[in-house]
This record gives C-alpha cells, structure tokens and sequence, in this order.
C-alpha cells in the first residue's frame, strides 16, 4: 500500500486547458513538497507546504495544503506544452519521508 | 553551481556482478539520499544519511544492497551480487537539512540493466 495515492494516474489534455492533480493520505504530514520530473532526468523540486491551508502560488501553478494536512493539490492553469511531465507529490511524517504514486501529464499542442 | 553528480548515467551487467553507483551531493549539503525508480513501484527510498551517518537504511530491499558515505562529498550504492529485478533508475539526491531536510536535489540517475 503507498502511504500517498495521487489521482488521476495519467492525463491528457490540450494546449490552454485547466488541470487539477490530488495527492491525499490518511496520515498527517508535518510538510509536503510536489516535484515534476521530465524523462530522463531527477524529480525537480516545485514548492514545499507546511501549514494546513496554505496556498503557493507559482505562475501559473498553486498548490494548496489540506486542512488538516492529510492532502494537498496541484492546480495549473492554461496548460502547456512544457508542462508535460511527471507530477511527483511527497511529504514526512516525523523521520519517515514517502514519495506519492505520480501523476503522469501530457500536455498536446 | 554544480548539481548533484552521479556515475555512471548508464550500467549495463551480467547477473551476478558486482555493480557500483557513485554520488557526489551539492557542496554544503548535509543529508543525502538513494532512490530506486521503476515503472511497477513509482519512487522508492533506500537510504538517507545525515552528516554523513546513515539515518534510515528500511528501504534497502536486502542484505545484497550497501551504501557507504565516507566523507561529506562523496557516496556510493552497492549491489553485489546483482540480480535482473534490480534493473532500475537509481538516484541520488541531496538536501541542506535539517530544516530543509526533505526539499531535495536530486541528480540525473544512472539507468541499471542487469541482464
């Protein structure tokens, strides 16, 4: 069983779109960090939330930390194709540090 | 700067060998972690050293997998003997810790095939 289930798996959407990407746990998280990764490279670090609630905002990305910091979202407005990529959440709670399942995007031109 | 440096980008073995992975963190980094990646288990944690003391080494699959870190610049993943189910991105990654533990640098990964 993983720790962090993302939701959906995969997605594919067009150019100009609006997307919403999930990363929920039944574990609270003391902070939770959202990563993308492009092929053949390392996951490459977006933001960190530590505060239940909080909102960052990142151009066209915002990210929000759940109440009660068990979930968190990636939001991206007017996707594009630079967007593409793997959409990794991850979060610690005390010493235990887990990666989610991914979301996989396609963004088509 | 330079990133997070892992040798090599590509291994490619016979069942049985011995393999070595290497890492050099980002300069001033205190923790650093070894990842595995495959398309079945998504990113999965081996080991994570703090000042150079392994932390937490649970998600070593078995006794075949050794990390050392000798010094603040430089670690290594071993496996020995190796197997084909360890076919795999492995990566390294590095953070400045400890209020910063967990945003973490992670380098280009070396593709294993054992074959």
């Amino acid at each position: 069983t993983q720790l962090l289930e993302q939701s959906p798996q995969f997605l594919s959407i067009q150019e100009g779109e609006n997307l919403t990407v999930y990363c929920n746990s039944s574990s609270v998280f003391s902070s939770l960090q959202w990563y993308r990764q492009e092929p053949g490279e390392g996951p490459v670090l977006l933001v960190t939330v530590v505060t239940g609630g909080e909102v960052k905002k990142l151009k066209r990305l915002t990210f929000q930390f759940g109440d009660a910091r068990k979930d968190s979202s990636l939001h991206i407005t007017a996707a594009q194709p630079g967007d593409t990529g793997l959409y990794l959440c991850a979060g610690n709670t005390g010493n235990q540090f887990y990666f989610g399942t991914g979301t996989s995007l396609t963004v088509i031109p | 700067d330079a990133g997070v440096i892992q040798s090599p980008r590509h291994e490619v073995t016979e069942m049985g060998q011995e393999v070595t992975l290497r890492c050099k963190p980002i300069s001033g980094h205190n923790s650093l972690f070894w990842y595995r990646q495959t398309m079945m288990r998504g990113l999965e944690l081996l080991i994570y050293f703090n000042n150079n003391v392994p932390i937490d080494d649970s998600g070593m699959p078995e006794d075949r997998f050794s990390a050392k870190m000798p010094n603040a610049s430089f670690s290594t993943l071993k496996i020995q003997p190796s197997e084909p189910r360890d076919s795999a991105v492995y990566f390294c990654a590095s953070s400045r810790g400890p209020e910063a533990v967990y945003e973490q640098y992670f380098g280009p990964g070396t593709r294993l095939t054992v074959t």
